[in-house]
């Protein structure tokens, strides 16, 4: 098993340009969700889905927008890149609700804003 | 606003050593509290975690102390040894309007030689 899978490891954006960051798994969880981990911050989740078609916001949603169209698949969107989202993203799912059981987290996206 | 605050923010401990990690929450609703570990480069894994219906957890040299009526819990590693050198997040979460993952800020251990 992969578990989950996340692309790509490394971007650089300039200010206003506009990425996907892919997330897949594939263990059949219906939770998937977004965080960004920031140095003193530590993770804080952008947004989450409870399964295929339900989305849902987070503490950080603003600049993000997601999708769901598949259980396997969430991927995360940045509409117009700024400097505050340079940051290290990271996608986890599982099998139940986020909050009560083990989230098996992606290896990151590592993204600059100039 | 952090409704899971974590301390310290950096930790040394040398070889052999107890390594302990603090962690308080305000929500009264949290009932599941997991401890992550991340090495540079990778995503945080689980660790160990806890429910509020014991007060103490091990796994091999591992351990969570849970205090209920204080709202704090924390992470203990025995003999601690180089290879547990990593950042550690504690975290709260449950069902209904804790239904979400909340993580603490973060410790980064160091164990010397």
């Amino acid at each position: 098993n992969a578990g989950v899978t996340q692309t790509p490891k490394f971007q650089v954006l300039k200010t206003g340009q506009s990425m996907t960051l892919q997330c897949a798994q594939d263990m059949n969880h219906e939770y998937m969700s977004w965080y960004r981990q920031d140095p003193g911050m530590g993770l804080r989740l952008i947004h989450y889905s409870v399964g295929a078609g339900i989305t849902d916001q987070g503490e950080v949603p603003n600049g993000y927008n997601v999708s769901r169209s598949t259980t396997e698949d969430f991927p995360l969107r940045l509409l117009s890149a700024a400097p505050s989202q340079t940051s290290v993203y990271f996608c986890a799912s599982s099998y139940l609700t986020g909050g009560n059981s083990p989230l098996h987290f992606g290896n990151g996206t590592r993204l600059t804003v100039t | 606003q952090q409704q899971v605050k974590q301390s310290p923010q950096s930790l040394i401990v040398q070889k052999g050593g107890i390594s302990i990690i603090n962690c308080a929450y305000e929500n009264t609703a949290f009932d599941y509290f997991p401890w992550y570990q991340q090495f540079p480069g990778k995503g945080p894994a689980l660790l160990i975690a806890i429910r509020p219906d014991v007060s103490e957890k091990k796994e091999g040299r591992f351990t969570i102390s849970f205090n209920k009526s204080a709202k704090q819990f924390s992470l203990h590693i025995m003999d601690s040894q180089p290879g547990d050198s990593a950042t550690y997040f504690c975290a709260a979460g449950g069902t209904g309007t804790a239904s979400k993952l909340t993580f603490g800020t973060g410790t980064r251990l160091q164990v010397t030689l």
